[in-house]
């Protein structure tokens, strides 16, 4: 059971180089997310999908893109990178909508952005 | 607006001897409550959830941890500590008001020393 996986684990980017990064769970959750975490700061939600053809911003959206044009697979765009997007992305999912839901996550993928 | 604190960057805990994990709360109606754990490289894994009922909650790898209402409080707790319990802890709460959003503390890092 693979759960969520993310690819790449790690990626150097120059400022203004664009990437994907991606996320693909096999659980047939509806619900996936990306977050971004920086030390100290706990995880900052970035966009959200409720299901295949939905998405919504989260708290930092600005400087990414995502799509779900599948239920599976939930990739997140970076465009025009910037030193400020140098962190580590997780991406989640969770089965249900409930507020007492866990999330699952994949093991993230650092980024350098130099 | 929904936030998440936990007053210790760092607790160090001799193997064997009791744990606590702090963290405290503010939410604007009812809160679910959770707590992950990151080992190094990778990501966060759910632990245990309070939702609503009982204030004692148990859940994985012997860990529970005790809500209390009247202080906003969901403190994290192990009565014997073991060196492989070193680790990052979030605590992570959702409410009604905030939807899909989960909001997570900083973090606290646990050293069990042998």
């Amino acid at each position: 059971n693979a759960g969520v996986t993310q690819t790449p684990k790690f990626r150097i980017l120059k400022i203004g180089q664009s990437m994907t990064l991606q996320c693909a769970q096999d659980m047939n959750h509806n619900y996936m997310y990306w977050y971004r975490q920086d030390p100290g700061m706990g995880l900052k939600l970035i966009y959200y999908s409720v299901g295949a053809g939905i998405t919504d911003k989260g708290e930092v959206p600005n400087g990414y893109n995502v799509s779900r044009s599948t239920t599976e697979d939930f990739p997140l765009r970076l465009e025009l990178a910037a030193p400020s997007q140098t962190s580590v992305y997780f991406c989640a999912s969770s089965s249900r909508p409930a507020l007492d839901s866990p999330l699952h996550f994949g093991n993230g993928t650092r980024l350098t952005v130099t | 607006a929904q936030s998440v604190a936990q007053p210790e960057d760092q607790v160090n805990v001799a193997e064997g001897n009791p744990l606590t994990v702090k963290c405290t709360y503010s939410v604007s109606g009812n809160p679910y409550l959770f707590w992950y754990v990151q080992y190094p490289n990778r990501g966060l894994q759910f632990l245990l959830k309070y939702i609503t009922g009982d204030n004692l909650v148990k859940g994985s790898y012997g860990f529970e941890a005790e809500f209390n209402k009247s202080q906003t409080s969901f403190h994290l707790k192990k009565p014997s500590a073991l060196v492989s319990d070193s680790a990052l802890y979030f605590c992570a709460v959702r409410d009604e008001d905030y939807g899909q959003n989960f909001v997570f503390g900083p973090g606290t890092r646990l050293s069990v020393l042998p």
